[in-house]
């Protein structure tokens, strides 16, 4: 099965600096690799997601990267905000028609300093 | 509000009760999940359900018995619970198989 692994567990940044986090994935065939956000106490929440066929993709502040030969893919954010502490999961899933069964990794909490 | 919603939020039970935990969307969504997370906030898919078809079932113990009276509720209920069933525990949906998650706000189980 697949497997996810995520890195820094922890990044702490200045406010206005930019913040990567990495994950790699085992599963070659995984198609759909989805970043999400937690809030304490809360549940996650989609910010980006990013489709095989696609290179890079950005949302304002947030963008994500994919290197299938590598089977990496980063999450980048720039002009960090004390709002963007949170959690951050990775995921990927080989979507079929059986259904999209995300494997996340293991998060990487994110600390935006004043 | 449109949302993923559960039911309760926090639960605190005895070792060897049974509980169920609910979970509705209104968001028009066909697909529905279940995801533990542990302690170190590992999430990990328990079910998925399809216009209430089971589509997905992880390895987990029998005691988890996930139920879908129609597709915007899928409730999860737990037999028999032990220590390690501790967690918090979210519902999610999605429009189709295929499509973005949503995620509920999770209910934090407590067995002691």
């Amino acid at each position: 099965g697949e497997n996810v692994e995520q890195h820094p567990s922890t990044l702490s940044v200045q406010e206005g600096d930019s913040a990567v986090i990495k994950c790699t994935y085992s599963d070659s065939a995984s198609n759909y690799f989805p970043w999400y956000k937690q809030e304490l106490g809360k549940g996650p929440q989609l910010i980006i997601d990013i489709r095989s066929n696609v290179g890079e993709k950005k949302d304002q502040r947030i963008a994500v990267t994919l290197n299938k030969t590598a089977k990496h893919f980063s999450l980048h954010i720039t002009e960090t905000q004390p709002e963007d502490s949170a959690v951050y999961f990775c995921a990927a899933s080989l979507i079929t028609g059986g259904g999209n069964k995300l494997t996340f990794g293991t998060g990487t909490q994110l600390k935006v300093e004043l | 509000d449109t949302a993923v919603s559960q039911t309760p939020k926090y639960l605190v039970t005895q070792m060897g009760n049974d509980k169920s935990i609910k979970c509705e969307q209104n968001l028009g969504h066909d697909t529905m999940y279940w995801y533990k997370q542990d302690s170190k906030k590992f999430l990990k898919i328990m079910f998925s359900y399809n216009n209430k078809e089971l589509i997905i079932n992880e390895t987990v113990p029998n005691r988890f018995s996930p139920k879908s009276p129609d597709k915007a509720h899928l409730n999860l209920h737990i037999n028999s619970l032990e220590l390690g069933d501790s967690a918090v525990y979210f519902c999610a949906s999605s429009l189709g198989r295929a499509d973005t998650q949503y995620f509920g706000p999770g209910t934090r189980l407590t067995v002691l």
